[in-house]
């Protein structure tokens, strides 16, 4: 089976500026999660999606958001971007029918400037 | 409120010993914990898990222990191989009340492995 995708896998924007990053899961699986990871705050859960509804939540401003498709492709918005977004966005995919262990994709790095 | 803890940033061992990493949790309602293995700007990758109904799980090399009543949990690599060098991560979740796809990461210790 193919892994879990992730793209763009780099990305330089600026301030102000808004994002769409887009991550399709492992065949079959229906959970998608999403994390941020900086050096200072370390890997930070964001949201996951489960059937196209959004399950669970993390502390995140409203400027973050997500969507999730019927085929389980997932997308992450972030509006009007700060210096602080800069990170590595991770998406992770489980089956999410308990089985939750999480298999992720290889990122976008997102630079703010 | 750090509800997983990886209280050693770094750790090194020689080649062919064992390599043990450690993880203490505060969340009594975590029952399902995992480990990962990840490099700078990749995505982790999975190696082990284990349920709270267990206290051992193997696979391999990987060992993970669960001290439930201590809230610890480790994993023991054996022996270890210098492609081992790596950022760790211990992962949890609760998977009960359907917060089974929020993970809660730990800060990451580094391992070294030295020929």
């Amino acid at each position: 089976k193919a892994g879990v995708t992730q793209t763009p896998r780099y990305l330089i924007k600026t301030r102000g500026q808004q994002v769409t990053l887009s991550c399709s899961p492992i065949s079959g699986h229906r959970s998608v999660s999403w994390y941020q990871q900086t050096p200072g705050q370390g890997l930070q859960f964001l949201f996951e999606y489960f059937s196209e509804t959004q399950r669970n939540k993390g502390n995140f401003p409203g400027r973050f958001s997500g969507r999730q498709f019927s085929n389980s492709r997932s997308e992450m918005n972030v509006s009007t971007l700060e210096l602080g977004d800069s990170a590595l966005y991770l998406c992770a995919s489980s089956p999410g029918r308990g089985e939750e262990t999480q298999y992720f994709g290889p990122g976008t790095r997102l630079l703010v400037l | 409120d750090q509800q997983v803890k990886q209280n050693s940033p770094s750790l090194s061992v020689q080649e062919g010993r064992i390599s043990i990493l450690n993880c203490d949790y505060t969340n009594s309602m975590f029952d399902y914990f995992l480990w990962y293995k990840k490099y700078p700007a990749e995505g982790p990758t999975f190696l082990i898990s284990i349920s709270s109904i267990k206290d051992k799980n193997e696979d391999g090399r990987f060992t993970v222990f669960l001290n439930k009543s201590a809230k610890h949990l480790s994993l023991h690599i054996v022996p270890s191989q210098p492609g081992d060098s790596a950022v760790y991560f211990c992962a949890a979740s609760a998977r009960s009340g359907n917060q089974g796809g929020k993970l809660i990461f730990g800060q990451g210790t580094e391992l070294s492995v030295k020929p």
